[in-house]
């Protein structure tokens, strides 16, 4: 069972930061935050991780509370082809298994 | 994603055939998950697997579905006399072997879309 919980939608107008948030409030110490988007029907892309501290490149950045317990996907200027379906999801290094949640649908506008 | 070839794209089956998609992972990648995903649904998590070994299989249906990945070749998800109820997306993942803490990220395919008829 996913162990994240995420809005299950979003709208952001075009241009602007288009803010995620994720709570993983049971997220033990070894356990990394990853983010995936899935563009319509396509394969799930790779966003961005990290374990504890704030990570960025050239697609976003995370910020992780200092308690670990939630975390926010940043994509500082949203564009169109932004829309997707973002998946917080969070991974250990025993088993290295990824569960799914329902996601939150980003809609960018005009 | 790119890297992770799954094959074939689109699959057609009648009721009471088998299924075989297949899921070459990036090179040097030893670690496989399976994914199924409903139209308008998320995606389930259904088995991992390194090379050899069935990691997790707790998404698995117990009948008719079965998955493996052998020493030599790629991962195949085998589903034999399909139902119209299995048709989906299903998805691959690969990723290397794990660093500590699970410090590396998982690519995925572009999916197989099965449809029975």
């Amino acid at each position: 069972d996913a162990k994240t919980t995420q809005p299950t939608s979003m709208d952001c107008a075009e241009g602007r930061a288009a803010n995620l948030p994720c709570n993983h409030s049971t997220i033990s110490g070894n356990e990394y935050v990853y983010w995936y988007r899935q563009i319509h029907s396509q394969g799930p892309q790779y966003i961005i991780h990290g374990l504890k501290n704030n990570e960025t490149n050239e697609m976003a950045s995370l910020i992780i509370t200092e308690d670990r317990k939630s975390s926010t996907l940043i994509l500082p200027h949203a564009t169109l082809r932004d829309t997707a379906v973002y998946y917080c999801i969070v991974r250990a290094g025993l088993n290295n298994d990824m569960r799914f949640g329902a996601g939150t649908r980003l809609t960018v506008k005009p | 994603n790119a890297g992770v070839m799954q094959n074939p794209r689109h699959l057609v089956r009648r009721r009471g055939q088998e299924a075989r998609l297949r899921c070459s992972p990036m090179k040097g990648h030893s670690h496989v998950y399976w994914y199924r995903q409903l139209p308008e649904e998320g995606l389930k998590f259904m088995v991992y697997l390194q090379k050899e070994n069935i990691i997790d299989e707790s998404g698995m249906p117990k009948e008719r579905f079965s998955a493996e990945f052998p020493k030599e070749g790629p991962s195949i998800l085998r589903i034999q006399q399909v139902v119209r109820g299995d048709s989906a997306a299903y998805f691959c993942a690969s990723s290397p072997i794990f660093g500590f803490g699970g410090d590396n990220e998982a690519f995925f395919g572009q999916g197989t879309r099965l449809t029975v008829v």
